[in-house]
């Protein structure tokens, strides 16, 4: 079946730590996307990509990097700069060219320990 | 004022009830509209476009007011299977030549049997 997956379901971080959340999709979608989704906020761009080898930062980039080495995958590192990384993170995808629709992976929360 | 803005709720109607959420957007040269519905830590999913005219899927209507800036969604009859968080999101433009996603915080809708 053609989707996204993003893994891991559930991670946690200790103090100082990086981790990366992995996202890949197979309905060969040019854009990826990923926002971070806090209780009671709507959902907040951090990078997206419109092209392999491309990404630009979203509205709260800092602290967080992203590659795009393939189009398939758009793995996400949160760095031990971001200070209140606790959030359900969701990844996206569309075909681009304008195509609005999102299509989105199941999420995953991080917690801090 | 923020860019999209939701009542959050919640909204507790019985079963049967016809229900209406509102979302105003400051942005006057935004150009597309959306409803997508959230069930609790899980993805986000498309629900309707909002089309210029209204538009109406089964149960569901949506109407777009350009001139007050808003939209609305309306549920008729009901289910407890509609119980879930309702985003609004406006495609806006963005720097250069992206236009951008921005997500309202959500309305949640609790049906009671």
């Amino acid at each position: 079946d053609g989707g996204i997956t993003q893994s891991p379901k559930y991670l946690f971080r200790k103090e100082g730590q990086n981790v990366t959340l992995s996202c890949e999709q197979n309905l060969n979608h040019d854009a990826m996307y990923w926002y971070r989704q806090d209780p009671g906020q709507g959902l907040r761009l951090i990078y997206y990509s419109q092209i392999v080898n491309d990404f630009q930062k979203g509205d709260i980039a800092e602290g967080y990097s992203v590659s795009r080495e393939k189009k398939e995958s758009f793995p996400l590192t949160v760095t031990s700069a971001q200070k209140n990384p606790t959030a359900f993170y969701l990844c996206a995808s569309n075909p681009g060219q304008g195509m609005e629709k999102l299509f989105f992976g199941s999420g995953t929360q991080l917690s801090v320990l | 004022r923020k860019e999209v803005e939701q009542d959050p709720g919640p909204f507790n109607v019985p079963e049967g009830a016809t229900v209406a959420f509102n979302c105003t957007y400051s942005n006057s040269a935004s150009q597309s509209f959306f409803w997508y519905r959230q069930d609790c830590r899980k993805e986000p999913k498309l629900l309707m476009s909002v089309y210029s005219s209204g538009n109406e899927d089964g149960r569901f209507t949506a109407q777009l007011n350009r001139a007050s800036q808003y939209i609305s969604l309306l549920i008729r009859d009901s289910k407890l299977s509609d119980s879930a968080t309702y985003l609004c999101v406006v495609n806006t433009p963005g720097g250069g030549a992206t236009n951008k996603l921005i997500f309202g915080t959500g309305t949640l809708l609790a049906v009671q049997p």
